[in-house]
Order: structure tokens, then sequence, then C-alpha cells
């Protein structure tokens, strides 16, 4: 069946432009989440949305970041006025349930490389 | 959750079995021991993971010692496409992947 998915695959942007990425988890996963992973790094965790409860956005580096999940379904992060900082490949991934985390595994898409100039 | 500590990297050739060693000294009782690896280019691909007892899946067999403070994710037959970094990380209640740096194994023919 059909994976994750994630667009664009790149997006090279200006500093201070918005930017929007969209993930598209597998059918049926309840709980999607965002990590980012800047060059040679682990994953950072950035937020977690589970199913129509709020999300947790604790990961989240500044107010500049944000996501929604429309629908259960659809996700997208939204950096505003983007930093070079902020350059790093953007990983999303579902997962069939929450919190049990013991052990619940994560499927994760091909990411979207960022790069701000 | 708990820290892991794993070898930089390691190398291996073709075809033959390889042994990659997670440290976890700290581990809890109620910890789980997961494995995921990203290849070049792609996003993280869970392996296996474990509590307790050794486990085997398609990908990959799991030893896990018997006070629980290190194991060893096992390949049986690497082929070029394991290729790819190992993360060995420690699970409980929380739903955040929290990697460090892995292992890199390289595989020549």
């Amino acid at each position: 069946g059909a994976g994750v998915s994630q667009s664009p695959s790149n997006k090279v942007t200006e500093k201070g432009k918005d930017v929007e990425l969209r993930c598209d988890p597998i059918s049926g996963h309840t709980a999607l989440y965002w990590y980012r992973q800047s060059l040679g790094q682990g994953l950072e965790f950035l937020i977690y949305f589970q199913g129509n409860s709020a999300p947790d956005k604790s990961g989240l580096p500044s107010d500049r970041f944000s996501a929604e999940r429309t629908g259960g379904s659809v996700s997208t992060l939204t950096i505003q006025r983007t930093q070079q900082e902020d350059s790093a490949v953007y990983l999303c991934a579902s997962s069939t349930r929450a919190g049990a985390g013991a052990y619940n595994e994560q499927f994760f898409g091909p990411g979207t490389r960022l790069t701000v100039l | 959750d708990a820290k892991t500590t794993q070898p930089n990297s390691m190398e291996s050739n073709e075809e033959e079995p390889v042994h990659l060693p997670c440290n976890h000294s700290t581990i809890s009782g109620t910890d789980y021991i997961h494995w995921y690896r990203q290849l070049p280019s792609q996003g993280p691909e869970y392996v296996i993971h474990g509590l307790t007892s050794n486990v085997n899946n398609r990908m990959a067999s799991l030893a896990i010692a018997e006070d629980r403070k290190s194991s060893t994710l096992i390949l049986h037959r690497a082929t070029l496409r394991d290729a790819a970094v190992y993360y060995c990380i420690l699970r409980n209640s929380g739903y955040a992947l929290n990697f460090g740096k892995g292992t890199s194994l390289l595989v020549t023919p």
C-alpha cells in the first residue's frame, strides 16, 4: 500500500519568505508527527497530532512554526519569515495509534529538504 | 528517555553477518529497545524492537543481554542496500522518537 508522502521533495526559498510543507499520512493512521533533521544530526521532534485531540506543539522551536491537520488526515507545516537556521530536512511520520510509545512503530515519509538562502 | 551508546561507524563485507552493538546501562524495566535505520536521502525506517527476549523478523534479529544493559542488532547477511545509519533507542511512554548519531554502517562488495 501507499506509504507516507511528502511534498515538495525539495524547497529553496529566500530568507524572510513563508513556506508550506505537506504530509499525507498512511490511510487509517490516527497519529501524525513532524520532525526535522539538520545535516549530520539526529531527529528533532516538532509536533504531534492524534485524532481530534489538541496537538502537542512542545517541540516547535519558535512561533514562526505552525502546523495543522485537516480532517484527521493531511497535515501542513508552515514556517513564516524563514531564517537560514531553518534549513534542514523536515520529516513526517504516522502511526496506527498514539501515546503507547513503547511499541508503536512510526512510518516515515521521504522528507522535504528545505534550503533557506 | 534513557541514553544509548553506539559506535560511530562499522564496516562489513557483503553477504557476511553484521553485529551492531548498543549499550543502555540506565535502561528501566519498562523501556522497550527499538532499532530504526536511515538509508541515504530517505526517511528513517523501523527495523525491530524488543523488551526482554530475543526477537527475529524478516529484516534482522535483536539479541538482548540478560541484564538488558546492552543489545545487538544482527543482520544475518549484509547487502549493499543495508548501508545506512542505524539508530538504537529506548522507548517507554513517550511518542516522540529521539535519535542520537547512530552507527553508520558501510557495506563493501
